[in-house]
């Protein structure tokens, strides 16, 4: 148990929706970093927030967005839905933005029909 | 060329068997990081070493920092250790990027 819940567990949505993903990092921790997993892959940094601000991003268009709360909870938020974008979101969080021990979640597995 | 390789892809031991997991990567890093995930999604942090060799029970990991290249030991393998084994480097001047292997799926057997 990591004290990193995310929500929903599976979900299902249709090519150009929106999707928005959740999670809950553990008490203390103020940065958090979601990552892409397709299946049999390893998984692909898309953003870390720290402290409620973007703090580094990798390869991913602009349509996925996230935001952290004061409370250090965060969203992933991904627009006009593309049937690659089914995949495992993970988010990670931790208490400094580089060279600490990271705290997964279970993911999300989203699936885009 | 994938920026962090891992050896084997597959793996399949026998309970208390010695098995070893390789990482060779090719860019500068501030910290390696060996995370175990299990069927579901999971992933659950084992190690983070930017030099020598940690110890965690029956698991050891090792770098070689000049060499680029590290090595997950686990001693004693037991049915449960089976998991799917992931390197991964925050590398050096990215501040918060890490870069994953693909993974190295282990199955021990009774």
């Amino acid at each position: 148990e990591t004290g990193v819940t995310q929500s929903p567990t599976h979900l299902i949505k249709t090519r150009g929706q929106q999707v928005t993903l959740r999670c809950s990092s553990q008490s203390g921790h103020n940065t958090v970093s979601w990552y892409q997993q397709a299946l049999g892959q390893g998984p692909q940094f898309i953003f870390q927030y720290y402290r409620e601000e973007e703090n580094g991003r990798g390869n991913f268009p602009p349509r996925f967005s996230g935001l952290q709360f004061p409370n250090y909870s965060s969203e992933l938020n991904v627009n006009a839905l593309e049937l690659d974008d089914s995949a495992m979101y993970l988010c990670a969080s931790s208490t400094k933005t580089i060279n600490e021990k990271l705290f997964f979640g279970s993911g999300t597995q989203l699936s885009v029909l | 060329k994938n920026e962090v390789e891992q050896s084997p892809q597959n793996l399949t031991a026998q309970e208390g068997e010695f098995i070893t997991i390789n990482c060779s990567y090719s860019v500068g890093i501030s910290a390696l990081h060996w995370l175990q995930q299990h069927p579901g999604g999971g992933i659950v942090s084992l190690f983070m070493l930017s030099s020598g060799k940690k110890k965690h029970g029956r698991l050891i990991a090792t770098i070689n920092i000049q060499e680029k290249h590290s090595s997950l030991h686990i001693t004693a393998s037991h049915p449960r250790d089976s998991a799917v084994y992931i390197c991964a480097v925050s590398e050096a001047g990215t501040a918060s990027k890490l870069t994953f292997g693909t993974g190295t799926r282990l199955q021990v057997t009774l």
